[in-house]
């Protein structure tokens, strides 16, 4: 069974700091891996999404990268604001039992301090 | 497109009583997923329909809770009889067609279940 786990699962950060987000997952097989962004008592945003066969992906001042090896995401912010503070989550897409499954981490909440 | 919907936004029951939760999934999207997020075991997928179909429903609990689709345009989850361990927050979500799970999921606003 695919687990997926988020350390730290707090984090606070100063302003304008760079930061890294990360997240381990135990099978490799995996189709992809998403990050999504969730606010309190909100549904959940996805960031990005990086398939099996790539190293990385980049949207604004967000940088998601995938080591299927080491079985290890991780997601990088760069001049972090206040208005990135959120929980941040990972989830992997994989197939099992011919039915995919889709595993969430428990994520890492983010506190952008201004 | 208003997103995905889901109804009602919070819901209080007590223990016993049916729960009915509501989901309007975006316009073309051929895949439906139910999720369930506790303090204690995160976000969990319940169960998933392609075009109208359950494909998985593996994740679901006990026989309390089912899941329909009796279009493309709306699902239930149904929890009968509630207990307050099933308190939490029940999240729909939808993907377009073709890519399904192995792609971009949209996620509904929730809703926040109490059973007392």
């Amino acid at each position: 069974k695919q687990e997926v786990t988020q350390i730290p699962a707090a984090l606070s950060v100063p302003e304008g700091e760079n930061l890294v987000l990360n997240c381990s997952f135990t099978d490799s097989a995996i189709y992809n891996l998403q990050w999504f962004r969730q606010d309190p008592g909100k549904g959940l945003t996805s960031l990005l999404l990086i398939q099996s066969s790539q190293r990385e992906q980049t949207s604004g001042r967000l940088n998601a990268s995938l080591d299927k090896s080491s079985g290890r995401s991780t997601l990088y912010i760069a001049a972090s604001q206040p208005g990135d503070s959120a929980t941040y989550l990972c989830a992997s897409t994989y197939s099992g039992a011919g039915s995919y499954q889709l595993t969430f981490g428990k994520g890492t909440k983010l506190s952008v301090i201004p | 497109d208003a997103g995905v919907i889901q109804s009602p936004r919070h819901e209080v029951t007590e223990m016993g009583q049916e729960v009915t939760l509501r989901c309007k999934p975006i316009s073309g999207h051929d895949y439906l997923f139910w999720y369930r997020q506790t303090m204690m075991r995160g976000l969990e997928l319940l169960i998933y329909f392609n075009n109208n179909v359950p494909i998985d429903d593996s994740g679901m609990p006990e026989d309390r809770f089912s899941a329909k689709m009796p279009n493309a345009s709306f699902s239930t989850l149904k929890i009968q009889p509630s207990e307050p361990r099933d308190s939490a927050v029940y999240f729909c979500a939808s993907s377009p067609l073709g890519q399904g799970v192995s792609n971009e999921q949209f996620f509904g606003p929730g809703t926040r279940l109490t059973v007392l």
